[in-house]
């Protein structure tokens, strides 16, 4: 069974730094490129960031350039999220997702999320 | 970067109803578009894929279709188990942007 399994949220303050995992289990991780998507309470989704299969290149969403930074580990089938200097505004739960096998970024896997709360 | 629409915001339908949902892209975005069902504290769930293409185990009474800017997403007899919110989401470039989300309510 393909499975996404995220862990790593929490209460963190403004400034402050987080670093999410998705655990992966189920498929070939090392073939599939692999985002961060996350919502708000109560708000749509919002993608975040992505990595492709072997690492060798990432996209981020304006909002998030230059202070989170996504990273993979493809022998211990995990993704992360580095989060640093955090905000109000970065509070959402976030969400690992799969792309297709050719890579074309629609997801087709989710994982069940995990909630950051960013707040004094 | 490409914006996406969708209308309505909401929606009120019995069971058994024909369901359509609209999305627009703000620039063509081909057929790189797909659909995703979220019910309340679950993660969202693929539809459709390339603006027509039925994901994996969905049911067929779920169907998509356009090109270009405009796109639908139409449920051909409502069920139970599908009230919830829809978003559309455009990948033809990044960054990849969701619409605003359709809620499909009971009436």
């Amino acid at each position: 069974e393909v499975q996404l399994v995220e862990s790593g949220g929490g209460l963190v303050q403004p400034g402050g730094s987080l670093r999410l995992s998705c655990a992966a289990s189920g498929f070939t991780f090392s073939s599939y490129w692999m985002h961060w998507v996350r919502q708000a309470p109560g708000q749509g989704l919002v993608w975040v960031s992505r990595i492709k299969s072997d690492g060798t290149s990432t996209n981020y969403a304006d909002s998030v350039k230059g202070r989170f930074t996504i990273s993979r580990d493809n022998a211990e089938n995990t993704l992360y999220l580095q989060m640093n200097s955090l905000r109000a505004e970065d509070t959402a739960v976030y969400y690992c997702a799969r792309s297709d096998y050719s890579g074309n970024s629609y997801f087709d896997c989710w994982g069940q999320g995990t909630l950051v709360t960013v707040s004094s | 970067d490409v914006q996406m629409t969708q209308s309505p915001s909401t929606l009120s339908a019995y069971v058994g109803d024909r369901v359509t949902i609209t999305c627009r892209a703000s620039q063509s975005i081909n057929s790189w578009l797909a659909w995703y069902q979220q019910k309340p504290g679950k993660a969202p769930r693929l539809l459709i894929y390339k603006a027509s293409s039925l994901g994996s185990g969905v049911p067929s009474r779920f169907s998509g279709s356009g090109s270009g800017t405009e796109f639908t997403l139409t449920i051909s007899s409502l069920q139970p188990d599908d009230f919830a919110t829809y978003y559309c989401q455009h990948y033809n470039s990044y960054p990849l942007t969701f619409g605003p989300g359709t809620k499909v309510h009971v009436k």
